[in-house]
């Protein structure tokens, strides 16, 4: 079956500093890709998302791109925010149109001043 | 603005005390979604309807049932919840048929389980 592997957290950081949290991914086809956000008390928001090979996903600073020959996912930022401090989800949908996501477990990022 | 609407944001129940979540949306979507989040854990879905059809997941406990009346609400109940039950409910919303099944979610509702 489908599944999703991210880097286990938390991620402690200082404000500026480069961030990567990784994502590997196992699935048949060709599954969408997508990075979700959960501030604390909040429920997920989209952060960004990538439907095939070599796509890049990019919002509000962050990036990631779809590697097929790598079954990966990373996401980065070139300068984290202590805003930033959030729990990360990685998700994978296996099909087009209607099918459910495969989360990743999550990885807590903590942003220091 | 089009959202996922989730009442109440905080639940208190009593062990063995049958309570009901509700989830409302704007955004028209076919499709809607009820996830259990513990806590540092990834969502887990429960069910979600295409229109009216109903989708359980094997897993899920006959405990959880659910109800969508119409296109825009979707309730969750707990016919018997247990101290294994407090959690964060969260509902989320998707289209159905663009490519890239984006879910829209809601606030969550945390439940309480005393």
């Amino acid at each position: 079956g489908d599944s999703v592997t991210q880097m286990e957290g938390p991620v402690t950081l200082s404000e500026e500093a480069f961030l990567t949290i990784n994502c590997t991914y196992t699935a048949t086809g060709y599954p969408s890709l997508f990075w979700y956000v959960q501030y604390p008390g909040e429920g997920l928001q989209l952060l960004l998302k990538a439907t095939k090979a070599d796509d890049k996903g990019s919002n509000k600073g962050f990036e990631a791109t779809y590697r097929k020959e790598t079954t990966s996912f990373h996401l980065e930022k070139g300068s984290v925010q202590v805003s930033d401090s959030a729990v990360y989800f990685c998700a994978l949908s296996d099909r087009a149109g209607y099918s459910t996501l495969t989360f990743g477990k999550g990885t807590m990022l903590l942003v220091s001043p | 603005d089009a959202m996922v609407i989730q009442n109440p944001r905080y639940q208190v129940t009593q062990f063995g005390k049958p309570v009901t979540l509700s989830c409302s949306q704007t955004l028209n979507h076919n499709v809607m979604y009820w996830y259990q989040q513990k806590s540092s854990q990834a969502p887990k879905l429960l069910f979600h309807y295409y229109d009216k059809d109903f989708n359980n997941e094997a897993d899920t406990p006959d405990n959880f049932q659910s109800r969508r009346p119409n296109t825009s609400f979707c309730f969750l109940d707990i016919r018997s919840p247990g101290l294994g039950d407090a959690a964060m409910y969260l509902c989320a919303t998707s289209t159905g048929t663009e490519v890239y099944n984006e879910q829209f979610f809601g606030p969550g509702t945390r439940l309480t389980v005393l």
